[in-house]
């Protein structure tokens, strides 16, 4: 059984605060590391695919990094705003079927954010 | 188009019934999934299809059974399932990576909210 960890659980921030959450995965058998925005009532959504050791990825206000080596990840929102509010999830890919990827999710971190 | 649309949004089903979900996607996109996502818990993948081929089963129950009938459309049929089963099942798609290619971010539609009687 993989085990991918997020932390926070939750959080909870005001509007303009730069805010960032974790990501760990076993760093043997690393293959890409997946990171989704899922708003309620709404499809989770793929903010990012990182698959280097050293990779960091930027989207307007959010980023990421990646640490293979140790097996986390980082995301940082900077100057959050209350639409940045959601459930942030990662997903490990660990091994590489012959088709179709297998993502292990983790259980998220509920980012809140106050106006 | 990058959307993923599944019907129905909600389902209420007894427990001798016989239901199906149906998915959706118009992006060629030759890998589809099935996720089983229960409160507070992250999704969990049941089923993957490449080219309209059953390539991993999660080891679920016989009591949901997935089919591919063309490259657009997923379903998952369902019977005889049990209270605990009831859940929000979340379709996805993707680019096919095929081997170790690119593992291609995946497309999720909405969810259908199940609730076993």
């Amino acid at each position: 059984i993989l085990n991918v960890e997020q932390s926070p659980q939750s959080l909870h921030v005001q509007e303009g605060d730069s805010t960032n959450f974790t990501c760990s995965f076993p760093s043997s058998n690393f293959y890409a590391l997946h990171w989704y925005r899922w708003e309620t009532a709404k499809s989770p959504e793929a903010l990012f695919v990182m698959t280097l050791n050293g990779d960091e990825k930027k989207k307007g206000r959010i980023s990421a990094t990646l640490n293979t080596k140790e097996g986390y990840s980082y995301l940082y929102i900077k100057g959050s705003q209350p639409e940045d509010s959601a459930t942030y999830l990662c997903a490990f890919i660990g091994e590489v079927e012959t088709s179709g990827s297998r993502l292990t999710f983790g259980e998220g971190t509920q980012l809140t954010v106050n106006p | 188009d990058t959307e993923v649309t599944q019907t129905p949004k909600h389902l209420v089903m007894g427990m001798t019934n016989k239901k199906s979900l149906k998915c959706e996607q118009h992006m060629g996109h030759r890998a589809m999934y099935w996720y089983k996502q229960k409160a507070k818990k992250p999704p969990e993948l049941m089923f993957v299809y490449s080219y309209e081929k059953l390539s991993i089963n999660e080891s679920v129950p016989s009591r949901f059974s997935p089919e591919c009938p063309n490259s657009s459309l997923l379903n998952l049929h369902l019977h005889a399932l049990q209270p605990e089963d009831s859940a929000l099942y979340l379709c996805a798609s993707s680019q096919e990576p095929r081997g170790r290619g690119y593992p291609y971010e995946q497309y999720f539609g909405p969810g259908t909210r199940l609730t076993v009687t």
